[in-house]
């Protein structure tokens, strides 16, 4: 089946930070989406990038399709980033990368 | 983004007892998936549907579970016996076929087995 490989598993990061998430994959990337699950449980669809590069405010997303890898960038963390990034393609999920931003 | 609506938010269940779960799907959607996650955990994927008919289960979803289309818009799924190890985030979702793309998911049920 398809295998999601998130990384970091855990990262902590003081408040205007920057970071990097990776997520590798085992099958040709066809629907890659990234999501954060916010402290309340909620799954908010960040990014649909099967290819390319896109940019929303603080948040950019790459994914290199030919080396099955996707990358999210977050610039200048803020408390409210806090929660867990998850990657998904052909909607099956990694692990996730659970981010602590402190002030 | 259009928002998929979820209910009850929260349901807790005697174990043994059957329960139902809620989805009402945004328009303009094509598919529609099922997904649980026990507290801490991944989301795991449960059934996808496709113009009304299950395109594909994972081994999670057993005869246990079903889904159905009850008046042409709202989505079930049911949990015939619930067990303890049901208990967990019940979330559901639609694929957009707007610029946005991607899937959309719904606030989720959060189910309780006492």
């Amino acid at each position: 089946g398809i295998q999601v490989e998130q990384s970091p598993p855990d990262l902590i990061l003081q408040e205007g930070a920057n970071s990097t998430l990776r997520c590798n994959f085992s099958d040709s990337v066809n629907n890659l989406q990234w999501f954060h699950q916010n402290p309340w449980g909620q799954l908010i669809n960040l990014f649909y990038i099967p290819s390319g590069t896109k940019q929303n405010g603080r948040l950019s997303a790459t994914t290199v399709a030919t080396e099955r890898y996707s990358l999210l960038y977050i610039s200048s963390s803020q408390t409210t980033d806090s929660g867990v990034y998850f990657c998904a393609n052909d909607m099956r999920f990694g692990a996730g990368t659970r981010l602590t931003v402190k002030p | 983004e259009p928002e998929v609506t979820q209910t009850p938010s929260h349901q807790v269940t005697q174990m043994g007892q059957e329960v139902i779960l809620r989805c009402v799907p945004i328009s303009n959607h094509l598919y529609f998936y099922w997904y649980r996650q026990i507290l801490g955990q991944k989301v795991e994927f449960l059934v996808s549907f496709y113009n009304n008919e299950i395109s594909e289960k994972s081994e999670i979803f057993d005869d246990q579970f079903s889904v159905e289309r009850p008046d042409g818009s709202n989505f079930t799924l049911k949990i015939r016996s619930t067990k303890l190890e049901d208990s967990a985030m019940y979330f559901c979702a639609n694929l957009l076929r707007t610029q946005l793309g991607g899937y959309t998911f719904g606030s989720g049920t959060r189910l309780t087995v006492v």
